[in-house]
């Protein structure tokens, strides 16, 4: 069956770190982009960043620059965000997702695991 | 960073009437060396994972009903459902993937029953 299935999502107090994770199956991992999206509590979908197929490229949005690192492992079929200096606002559903196959960017997003929730609270 | 800017946020529609949902950019999304448009729609059902269901503004995804259509270019989208049925309720998301990240969506836009 092509799943993702996340997990290591939890509380953390403002300031900690994390490192949510992902394992694929069902497909050819290697072949496609990986993206995590986020949704807050309440609010809309929100990419955070996108890691080329072979990990070569990564991107982020401007407000987890330096604190979030994306990989993968594609001998494991996995996927991880690293989240450091957790803040607040962080707190969210993270949804791995997969990307397109193409060659220089990612595009759309056709597959979603069910998502990990990630709470940030003293 | 491209805006995505839906309207309206939420709307109810008789079963098997037509909804209808806007999305729109900031700047075009269309782009002349590819004749794309980078535009996708999502289906968001409560307690489920989001579901491609347009991309290129008009391409159905794998498996989503013909009910479900995408229109426009440039600035101007439109996700239509022509008969909606009960369980197309959910929230419906536009986002915009021209050339470089940020990937961005649209605020959401909740389909409910009338």
């Amino acid at each position: 069956e092509v799943q993702l299935v996340e997990s290591g999502g939890g509380l953390v107090q403002p300031g900690g770190s994390l490192r949510v994770s992902c394992e694929a199956s069902g497909f050819i991992f290697s072949g496609f982009w990986m993206s995590w999206v986020r949704q807050a509590p309440g609010k809309g979908l929100e990419w955070v960043a996108d890691i080329k197929k072979d990990g070569s490229e990564k991107f982020y949005v401007d407000p987890v620059k330096g604190r979030f690192t994306i990989s993968r492992d594609n001998a494991k079929n996995s996927l991880h965000l690293h989240m450091t200096s957790l803040r607040v606002e962080d707190t969210a559903v993270y949804y791995c997702v997969r990307g397109t196959t193409t060659l220089v960017r990612n595009w759309y997003f056709d597959l979603w695991g069910r998502g990990t929730l990630v709470t940030v609270s003293s | 960073d491209i805006v995505m800017t839906q309207s309206p946020d939420s709307l109810a529609v008789s079963l098997g009437e037509r909804a209808t949902i806007n999305c729109k950019s900031s700047q075009s999304l269309f782009y002349s060396a590819t004749n794309n448009t980078y535009l996708a729609w999502y289906q968001h059902k409560r307690g489920q994972p989001p579901k491609l269901l347009i991309f290129w503004a008009s391409t159905r995804g794998s498996g989503v009903p013909d009910r479900f259509s995408g229109s426009g270019s440039g600035t101007d989208f439109t996700l239509t459902i022509s008969s909606l049925q009960a369980e197309d309720v959910a929230v419906y998301y536009c986002q915009q993937y021209y050339r470089n990240p940020p990937w961005t969506f649209g605020q959401g836009t909740r389909v409910e029953i009338k």
